[in-house]
């Protein structure tokens, strides 16, 4: 069975500040790892996937996230928040056979 | 644009009452996914199609079922909705196999209530 574990609920930084949240996994098959973002009235949408090769990915708006295989996990990160960066964030495994699973999310506010 | 299409937005229907929510997708993406959300919760995926294949979870109760046609149209048939069954629905679509990549494509969610 495949799972997968946010570690923050709700995160709140002022603006500038660095963020990282923590993704944990559990899946025994090639997994492909996705964040996904959610804003406020808006419908859930793509912030950056792997698949294979360089285990730093790079996604919109200054995201990054990184594998670390033997950890089981993918962690985002960006530098320096911004007040547009409020949202929900949830990370998501999906197997070859198209199964999704979804972490819990983590409300991120960022403070002006 | 290509886009993911839910019909209606908001739903109202009464308790024990069959609905129908609906899902078009003009991407032409193989895989066709139907999630509940509830509030501030991760969604939830009830079940997705891999080209014809249906697949199931196995917690998706019995009341639930779809239906899909061709590749472009997905149904979400609740035959029979109870309170605890309110919630958002979101229908999402992904290009898997060999040349996949497997990321999904939202659409904007049906609003489901129950009285």
């Amino acid at each position: 069975a495949q799972s997968v574990s946010q570690h923050n609920h709700h995160v709140i930084l002022s603006e500038a500040a660095s963020l990282e949240l923590g993704c944990n996994y559990s899946y025994g098959g090639t997994v492909n790892l996705f964040w996904y973002v959610q804003y406020p009235g808006q419908h859930l949408q793509l912030l950056l996937k792997y698949f294979s090769g360089d285990p730093l990915v790079k996604g919109i708006k200054g995201f990054e996230a990184e594998f670390i295989k033997s950890k089981f996990s993918f962690n985002l990160r960006k530098p320096s928040v911004q007040w547009s960066d409020t949202a929900e964030y949830f990370c998501a495994v999906t197997s070859n056979a198209g199964k999704s699973t979804f972490g819990d999310g983590t409300t991120l506010t960022v403070k002006p | 644009d290509a886009m993911v299409i839910q019909n209606p937005r908001y739903q109202v229907t009464q308790f024990g009452k069959p609905v129908t929510l609906s899902c078009s997708q003009t991407l032409n993406h193989n895989v066709m996914y139907w999630y509940q959300q509830k509030s501030s919760q991760a969604p939830k995926l009830l079940f997705h199609y891999y080209d014809k294949d249906f697949n199931n979870e196995a917690d998706t109760p019995d009341n639930f079922q779809s239906r899909r046609p061709n590749t472009s149209f997905c149904f979400l048939d609740i035959r029979s909705p109870g309170l605890g069954d309110a919630a958002m629905y979101l229908c999402a679509t992904s290009r898997a196999g060999p040349q996949g990549s497997y990321e999904q494509y939202f659409g904007p969610g049906t609003r489901l209530t129950v009285t």
